[in-house]
């Protein structure tokens, strides 16, 4: 019953390193989603997933690249850091919405700091 | 395009207090609505949603909200808090249909005091 996993949980990043954050659900949903939060700011979202095959971008795409690896598993990869880029960032699931089905399932998060 | 809008950033209440925590929202279409509640260092958790049917939605931990089409607001209400609903709390909403964009207000934060 794990519903929607994050790896890793933090990290610390030089300007200019690379890295992929990685998430996997295991509920079978279509859409997948990358926000990031920041303080008093709420959620922005980076990109989605609508279905296997389909990324778009969200309100805050510079900087970031997705992959929809297959149904359970949607990556963010940040290619050349920026201080800017220091966040929390959360994945999230969710099914269809008007079948009743579950709302928005989130990960525990990812608290990514970039020097 | 949809916006959503949180009107108080901080509400601070006594114990055992009412509070509500207000949203408006502005959409072209009909929308999906949700309240979900963030606790210090952890992911958010949905406290309740309104889909269709009746306009007053009840939750977990005793909270409501009231969907209100002609205000196109999403008011979240308890009638008595308790220390442990301190917390930070996110309105959102959808266009519906999976794979929609879900869109967050700023968030509001929920000071319970002794």
């Amino acid at each position: 019953n794990a519903g929607v996993t994050q790896t890793p949980k933090f990290q610390v990043l030089k300007t200019g390193q690379s890295m992929t954050l990685q998430c996997a659900q295991d509920m079978n949903h279509n859409s997948m989603y990358w926000y990031r939060q920041d303080p008093g700011m709420g959620l922005r979202l980076i990109y989605y997933s609508a279905s296997e095959g389909t990324t778009d971008k969200g309100e805050v795409p510079n900087g970031y690249n997705v992959s929809r690896l297959n149904k359970r598993e949607f990556s963010l990869r940040l290619e050349s850091a920026a201080p800017s880029q220091t966040s929390v960032y959360f994945c999230a699931s969710m099914g269809q919405l008007d079948q009743g089905n579950s709302p928005l399932h989130f990960g525990n998060g990812t608290r990514l700091t970039v020097t | 395009a949809q916006s959503v809008t949180q009107l108080d950033s901080q509400v601070p209440v006594f114990e055992e207090a009412p509070v509500e925590l207000r949203c408006n929202y502005s959409s072209s279409v009909s929308v999906y609505l949700f309240w979900y509640v963030q606790y210090p260092n952890q992911g958010l958790q949905l406290l309740l949603k309104y889909l269709s049917g009746s306009t007053l939605v009840k939750g977990i931990n005793g909270f409501e909200a009231e969907f209100n089409k002609s205000q196109t607001s999403f008011h979240l209400r308890k009638p008595s808090v308790h220390i442990s609903d301190t917390a930070e709390y996110f309105c959102a909403v959808s266009r519906g249909t999976s794979g929609s964009r879900l869109t967050f207000g700023e968030g509001t934060q929920l000071t319970v005091n002794p």
